[in-house]
């Protein structure tokens, strides 16, 4: 069935570091691919999507490009703030209108 | 912006005791939801509610779970007799649109089935 695999955590880096968190899926049709952020005490937010292949998306520094030939989806800002501190997901949504599916999600620590 | 309010944050049961975890989506989102992430697993689909019905559910949601609208606010999850694997976190979430892309999610219940 349909699934995501993203880089388990933690993840700890200094301000102004690069990131990369790594998600892949499986390749059952096309999906539409998401990356979700919860801040502490928060719901899970949309931070970027893409729907098709070599699309890129992109919010608040971050980057994630979709690329079929390897099934992945990687999350990537080149610098990091400590305000960026948080869970992140990887989803994808593909087949059924209602459902994402989403990865465990990757605690990311910046310090100052 | 408008959010999606989940109550209580936090909920401590017995097992084999009814529990309900309330939502308010969005006022204007049509599309309800509901998740639910074990501690240390992968967030998990449930439920999805509209038009006063479920429109898919997963091999999870069996017959010891309900989802209502009791009125025009209000979306919650019912759990008639809980067990210990039913500890997790809960997310409720809506969107505005069929196939929403875009969820808006709660806070989360920690519901803890001791």
């Amino acid at each position: 069935g349909d699934s995501v695999t993203q880089m388990e955590g933690p993840v700890t880096l200094s301000e102004e570091a690069f990131l990369t968190i790594n998600c892949t899926y499986t390749a059952t049709g096309y999906p539409s691919l998401f990356w979700y952020v919860q801040y502490p005490g928060e719901g899970l937010q949309l931070l970027l999507k893409a729907t098709k292949a070599d699309d890129k998306g992109s919010n608040k520094g971050f980057e994630a490009t979709y690329r079929k030939e390897t099934t992945s989806f990687h999350l990537e800002k080149g610098s990091v703030q400590v305000s960026d501190s948080a869970v992140y997901f990887c989803a994808r949504k593909g087949g059924s209108n209602y459902k994402l599916t989403f990865g465990k999600g990757t605690l990311l620590t910046v310090n100052p | 912006e408008p959010e999606v309010t989940q109550t209580p944050s936090h909920q401590v049961t017995q097992m084999g005791q009814e529990v309900i975890l309330r939502c308010v989506p969005i006022s204007n989102h049509l599309y309800f939801y509901w998740y639910r992430q074990i501690l240390g697993q992968k967030v998990e689909f449930l439920v999805s509610f509209y038009n006063n019905e479920i429109s898919e559910k997963s091999e999870i949601f069996d017959d010891q779970f309900s989802v209502e609208r009791p009125d025009g606010s209000n979306f919650t999850l019912k759990i008639r007799s809980t067990k210990l694997e039913d500890s997790a976190m809960y997310f409720c979430a809506s969107s505005d649109r069929d196939g929403g892309e875009k969820l808006f999610f709660g806070s989360g219940t920690q519901l803890s089935v001791l």
